[in-house]
Order: structure tokens, then sequence, then C-alpha cells
């Protein structure tokens, strides 16, 4: 159990579905991101959320809509997605935002589009 | 930007010998550097990190090093055994701002029985 959840673990949608990913954690921290990771690529960070306000947006494109309704729960909207946006998609914590603090990550969900 | 490079990419080991795996950085600012084991159906877990004011870290099995002078730092895996068999990310993180970490491309490493 590594604190961080995710839902769903699985995940098959149309390009013109609407879904939504999940991440939750109630260790106590303050900051949430959501990180992207595809074959034979490095993590990619999305979105970083300090006390629920969005500090990063790492240049991703607008079919992908961040939302943070408090400090335990972090969501993913997803609409209009492409095949290459099929990946796994972790989401993380830390206790602080830009003390070099541990993240923890959740199990991720496994995105296919198409 | 930081820039990470991770190696090798796969590395396939007998149990009980040691494992290593490299990384190098190029942003002198990073001064965290935390190592993640990623086991198939299961989420990154934190495995040991490593500060740029110490230059090793022991835990049972696992030790990292550090070398700031030459912007590497590596994960040792001792008496390896099979359940050790994941892919292994590390990671960098600047200093002064945001810990928004940098990740290498992953090790995937298989330790036969």
């Amino acid at each position: 159990e590594t604190g961080v959840t995710q839902t769903p673990r699985h995940l098959v949608m149309g390009m013109t579905n609407k879904k939504s990913l999940k991440c939750e954690q109630h260790l106590g921290h303050n900051a949430m991101y959501w990180y992207k990771q595809s074959a034979k690529k490095p993590l990619e960070l999305m979105f970083v959320y300090n006390f629920k306000e969005q500090t990063e947006n790492n240049s991703v494109p607008s079919r992908f809509s961040p939302e943070c309704p408090n400090s335990s729960h972090l969501f993913l909207h997803l609409h209009t997605l492409q095949p290459e946006d099929s990946a796994l998609y972790l989401c993380a914590s830390s206790q602080d935002w830009g003390l070099g603090s541990a993240a923890f990550f959740g199990q991720g969900t496994r995105l296919t589009v198409v | 930007g930081e820039n990470v490079e991770q190696h090798p990419s796969t590395l396939s080991v007998q149990e009980g010998d040691s494992a290593v795996i490299k990384c190098t950085y190029s942003d002198s600012a990073s001064n965290y550097f935390p190592w993640y084991k990623q086991e198939l159906g299961k989420g990154s877990q934190l495995i040991i990190d490593i500060r740029s004011n110490v230059g090793e870290k022991k835990d049972q099995r696992i030790a990292v090093t550090l070398n700031k002078t030459a912007k590497h730092f590596s994960l040792h895996i001792t008496e390896t055994q099979p359940e050790d068999s994941a892919v292994y990310f590390c990671a960098a993180s600047p200093s002064g701002g945001s810990y928004i970490p940098t990740f290498g491309r992953g090790t995937s490493l298989i330790v036969h029985p």
C-alpha cells in the first residue's frame, strides 16, 4: 500500500469519449502531481498542484484537464484524446513543494485510446 | 533544463550477484537524487534517496553513491534476489525551487534464480 490510490487501474476509451482519472492520498501531503509514462520514454511531468493551486502546466494539450478540489484528491479529465495519448498515467504526492521532499506514487492508470 | 541519462537500459544478473545502475545529470544545481522501483502492476516506490551534502548512503542491501564533481550517481544492489526484478528509475531535482524531478529512462533489472 503506497498511500496514493488511483482509479481506474485500466481504461480503454474511444477518441470521442470523455473520462476522468482519479487520484487520492491520505498522507497529509500538500503537493500532488500527474505524470505520463510512455513506452521507452522518461516519466513526463504534466501538472503540479500545491495546496490545491496549480503551479505547473508542462505544456500539456488542453484535451487533458486537471482538477484538484482539495489537498487529498486530484482528477485528470480526458476528452477527445488521440491514440498517441495511450500511456501509463501516474499520480504522485509529496509533503511539500519546493523543498525536495520525497514523492510517493500511485499504481497508475493504464490508458488505451482506440 | 536538467537532463538525466541512465544506463544500462536492461540488466540481467544471477541471484546473489550485485547490480549497479548509473545515472548522470547535467544541472549542477540539482541537490536531491531519489531512486524508484517500479514493479509490474504496482506504483513506483521510493527505495532510497541521497542529497548533495553526502557522498554515500546505505540501506541494507541497497546503496547509492554520488559524485557531485562528475555529476553522476549510482544505485548498488548487493546479494540480488528474484524479487528485486523490476524497473528502476533515477531522478534529479534542482534546489531553490519547485520539487520537479527529472527522471532517467529506467533500467529493467532481471534477477535469475
